[in-house]
């Protein structure tokens, strides 16, 4: 079983749609979560960090159910520039590692 | 302004050659890594340093040999290059060891072996 798992996708959605990506991960003793957001041909850069709370930047939310051991990001009222690879991340406390999933494809249509 | 940088972009080579890829980071940050993307997009880690000193090397065949000359570089040799090396390598970098900090990333280096 891979440690961070992801739909992988292709999600084609219109722009205005709201979009749900999930993600779950295995090691319990996960400390840390993330989605970074990965554009074609570049580097992953940090969308935002995921609280127990839950939290929302703008139009984007993510949440965390450590019982479940499931992450999720939901992005409402999509925009053409959402279009990217969006990659469920863990930190396990080993020396800075990050864990990524497969990553998630997400195209917006206008 | 880059805040983490890499050279060379791209890097085309055969088989059985020895690179190099290099990294800067200008954030002050004390910790650094070396990532691959394959084919199917999976990103992996290879290394991770603090302050100059090796913390992770995530069984990575021992051809590839990391250098932190100082904790604003850390370049990535690769000996007897095989074909199944061709991926992108992302350089990155975080102000601590700590799991909740952000980890920048270089724009990569495309290494294709023919």
């Amino acid at each position: 079983r891979k440690e961070v798992e992801q739909d992988p996708g292709p999600f084609n959605v219109p722009e205005g749609a709201t979009v749900a990506f999930n993600c779950t991960y295995s090691n319990s003793a996960s400390q840390s979560f993330f989605w970074y957001r990965q554009d074609c041909r570049k580097e992953p850069k940090l969308l935002m960090s995921v609280y127990s709370s839950g939290n929302e930047d703008g139009r984007f939310t993510a949440q965390l159910n450590r019982a479940s051991q499931y992450i999720s990001l939901l992005i409402r009222d999509s925009k053409l520039s959402d279009s990217a690879t969006y990659l469920c991340v863990v930190n396990n406390n080993q020396g800075g590692k990050l864990i990524f999933g497969q990553g998630t494809e997400l195209s917006v249509k206008p | 302004d880059t805040a983490v940088s890499q050279t060379p972009k791209y890097l085309v080579t055969q088989m059985g050659n020895d690179k190099s890829i290099k990294c800067e980071q200008n954030l002050g940050h004390d910790t650094m890594y070396w990532y691959k993307q394959d084919s199917k997009k999976f990103l992996k880690i290879m290394f991770s340093y603090n302050n100059k000193e090796l913390i992770i090397n995530e069984t990575v065949p021992n051809r590839f040999s990391p250098k932190s000359p100082d904790k604003a570089h850390l370049n990535l040799h690769i000996n007897s290059l095989e074909l199944g090396d061709s991926a992108v390598y992302f350089c990155a970098s975080s102000q601590d060891l700590a799991g909740h900090n952000e980890q920048f990333f270089g724009p990569g280096t495309r290494l294709t072996v023919l």
